[in-house]
């Protein structure tokens, strides 16, 4: 089936530093990807909706210029946090739009960011 | 614009009882309806989906109709298991393309021996 992979898992940054994470989708092509965040014991936020080869789009509240979505290929986008706070410390998960599935979305695991 | 209400939880439910966990939709389109499954520490799991009006999606025991009329996608279960504790998502997403799936808040579900 599709599976999506989330790298890292896990990571703790200070703050002030920038922190990168992966979404790869490992057995298909994605030409639209999606970045979530969730708050403890909350749902899921859209942040962002990124096409392979083009600027990301940004959900209304979200800042662009904090949170860099790059999608360079089929198969990875990447989500940058830059001069991480404490109040960016959340749960972020990726999903990948896959043709075959009749535009299903298929989540990654999540990455849990927590900044010190 | 399209929202999502599902019920609050947590659902404490004992071994081998029935669940139903309730989810209604507001929706501007003809939307597919989802049910996710978050295990603890874990991301997303598709539990099962409806795409058009009195489909059934069913999976693990767990089955959700879609209902046009009462706008609404409950998932049931007739026997849950321990295994079955988890925060489940109601969710929509407009057909036609790769459109954001909008959730519910979630609810949480704790099944005890």
């Amino acid at each position: 089936g599709a599976v999506v992979s989330q790298h890292p898992s896990w990571v703790i940054c200070k703050s002030g530093t920038s922190v990168k994470i992966e979404c790869r989708s490992l057995d298909f092509q994605a030409t639209t990807m999606f970045w979530y965040r969730q708050f403890p014991k909350q749902s899921l936020m859209l942040m962002a909706t990124s096409n392979e080869g083009s600027k990301a789009t940004y959900e209304q509240g979200v800042e662009k210029d904090k949170f860099l979505i790059n999608h360079a290929s089929l198969t990875l986008s990447t989500l940058t946090v830059t001069s991480a706070h404490p109040e960016d410390s959340s749960f972020y998960i990726c999903s990948a739009g896959a043709l075959a599935g009749g535009y299903e979305q298929y989540f990654g695991p999540g990455t849990r960011l927590t900044v010190t | 614009g399209d929202s999502v209400t599902q019920m609050e939880g947590p659902v404490t439910l004992s071994e081998e009882a029935f669940l139903t966990i309730n989810c209604t939709y507001t929706a501007t389109g003809y939307p597919s309806l989802f049910w996710y499954v978050q295990y603890p520490g874990e991301g997303l799991q598709l539990l099962l989906k409806a795409t058009k009006a009195d489909d059934k999606g069913s999976n693990k025991g767990f089955e959700a109709t879609y209902r046009k009329e009462t706008t609404s996608f409950h998932l049931e279960k007739g026997s849950v298991q321990v295994s079955d504790s988890a925060v489940y998502f109601c969710a929509l997403s407009i057909s036609g393309g790769y459109q954001k799936v909008t959730f519910g808040t979630g609810t949480k579900l704790q099944v005890i021996p």
